[in-house]
């Protein structure tokens, strides 16, 4: 079983829906990531979280600590946010290095 | 351009040659990392500095891959003896000393036929 995972693998949506990803995680962590992916590769980090919830813009990130758990929240959602999202945690010893989940590849169409 | 930059964006190459990267992180980030992401899945880790010193290498990382971070700044990271299986985007991120998010570059895709 990987340390992070997330979910759906594939989701497709209309325009305007309300878009939930979700990821679970098995590892002490400093912070929880969701970052964006464009083709191309680059990646974006949207959020980094470790108690509660964040807001930026369409985008809400909450984390429940106890469940080992994150959700990322589009509201609105556009084509423009059409992208593979994926979700990391830092852990806790050593390097922090990110340990990421497959990602989740979202598709908005209008 | 202040960001983490990384050189090439795209490489091919022929099995059994020899390639390296390059990645300039952001300026005073005393952290940085090496990641690699194959195709429909998330990055994996596969080393770190602090400095100029490797203090980290995953088990991913084979006797024909070093990477290096002569004066804390630059990195490179070579793959000798070429695999299809090496096949992948190469990615670079940065962190500062006291803060907890990383900060990627634009990653290098390599295809090696």
């Amino acid at each position: 079983k990987n340390e992070v995972e997330q979910s759906p693998q594939n989701l497709t949506a209309q325009e305007g829906e309300f878009i939930t990803i979700n990821c679970s995680y098995s590892v002490g962590i400093s912070a929880l990531h969701w970052l964006q992916q464009h083709p191309g590769g680059g990646i974006v980090s949207l959020f980094m979280l470790s108690s509660g919830k964040k807001k930026h813009g369409r985008l809400i990130a909450t984390i429940n600590i106890q469940e080992k758990h994150s959700s990322l929240h589009i509201t609105a959602s556009h084509p423009r946010d059409s992208a593979v999202y994926i979700c990391a945690a830092s852990k806790i010893q050593g390097a922090q290095k990110l340990v990421f989940g497959q990602g989740t590849r979202l598709t908005i169409n209008p | 351009d202040t960001g983490v930059s990384q050189d090439p964006r795209h490489k091919i190459t022929k099995r059994g040659q020899n390639v390296t990267f390059r990645c300039d992180p952001i300026s005073e980030h005393n952290r940085l990392y090496w990641y690699r992401q194959t195709l429909g899945q998330g990055p994996e880790f596969l080393t770190y500095f602090q400095n100029e010193a490797q203090l980290e290498k995953s088990r991913l990382l084979s006797n024909r891959f070093s990477a290096e971070r002569p004066k804390g700044s630059f990195s490179t990271l070579e793959i000798q003896r070429t695999e299809q299986g090496d096949s992948a985007m190469y990615l670079c991120a940065s962190r500062a000393f006291l803060g907890d998010e990383q900060f990627f570059g634009p990653g290098t895709r390599l295809t090696v036929l």
